[in-house]
């Protein structure tokens, strides 16, 4: 199993422009999730799927929009992206039932 | 609103010596609790959980959390650290059994110096 999987690993965006982060996990689980990482602030959730067909926000969504396309994968959409931006994405994935998440290895993103 | 704290933001400690980090959760009810780690460069992966039953739970590489209820802790330890344990740790409460959102502190970096 390779677990967790994000593409692209980095990428450099000037401000305005659009991109999507890709994530999939291949260990059937319900659940996903996209945090961002900012020194000092600990992961705070973007946005969560709770199951396949459902979306919900998490403490910090304005600026991004996201995708469960199929059980395995969910993609984060930053539509004009913004210095603030600028960050370490984590998508994590869990089990029905149980709460402990796993985690893809991250996208480092710089928006300029 | 949840919340987690983890109040010590760096930890500097010689190898060998005993390691214990804090963590404070605000919520009354069942929680379910964990302590990550994300070694440089890499991912989050979990160190030790916390559902129910025995309060003081044991997770990889010989850490240690226990969970006291009336002090609304969580507190992760270890004997005697290594060089290895290089990293910064994470305390994460989940309240909502009815989804599997989990708040994160804000994190402890530990420098072991060897």
């Amino acid at each position: 199993n390779a677990g967790v999987t994000q593409t692209p690993k980095f990428q450099v965006l000037k401000t305005g422009q659009s991109m999507t982060l890709q994530c999939a996990q291949d260990m059937n689980h319900n659940s996903m999730y996209w945090y961002r990482q900012d020194p000092g602030m600990g992961l705070r959730l973007i946005y969560y799927s709770a199951s396949e067909g459902t979306t919900d926000k998490g403490e910090v969504p304005n600026g991004y929009n996201v995708s469960r396309l199929n059980k395995r994968e969910f993609s984060l959409r930053l539509e004009s992206a913004a210095p603030s931006q600028t960050s370490v994405y984590f998508c994590a994935s869990s089990p029905q039932g149980r709460h402990e998440q796993y985690f893809g290895p991250g996208t480092r993103l710089t928006v300029t | 609103a949840q919340s987690v704290s983890q109040h010590n933001h760096h930890v500097i400690l010689s190898e060998a010596a005993s390691l214990e980090l804090g963590c404070n959760y605000s919520y009354g009810g069942t929680v379910n609790l964990f302590w990550y780690v994300q070694y440089p460069g890499q991912h989050l992966q979990l160190l030790l959980k916390y559902f129910s039953g025995d309060p003081l739970v044991k997770g990889i590489k010989g850490f240690e959390a226990e969970f006291i209820k009336s002090k609304f802790s969580f507190n992760l330890r270890k004997p005697s650290v290594q060089w290895s344990d290089t990293a910064e740790y994470f305390c994460a409460v989940n309240a909502d059994s009815s989804a599997s959102k989990i708040i994160f502190g804000s994190g402890t970096r530990l420098s072991i110096r060897p």
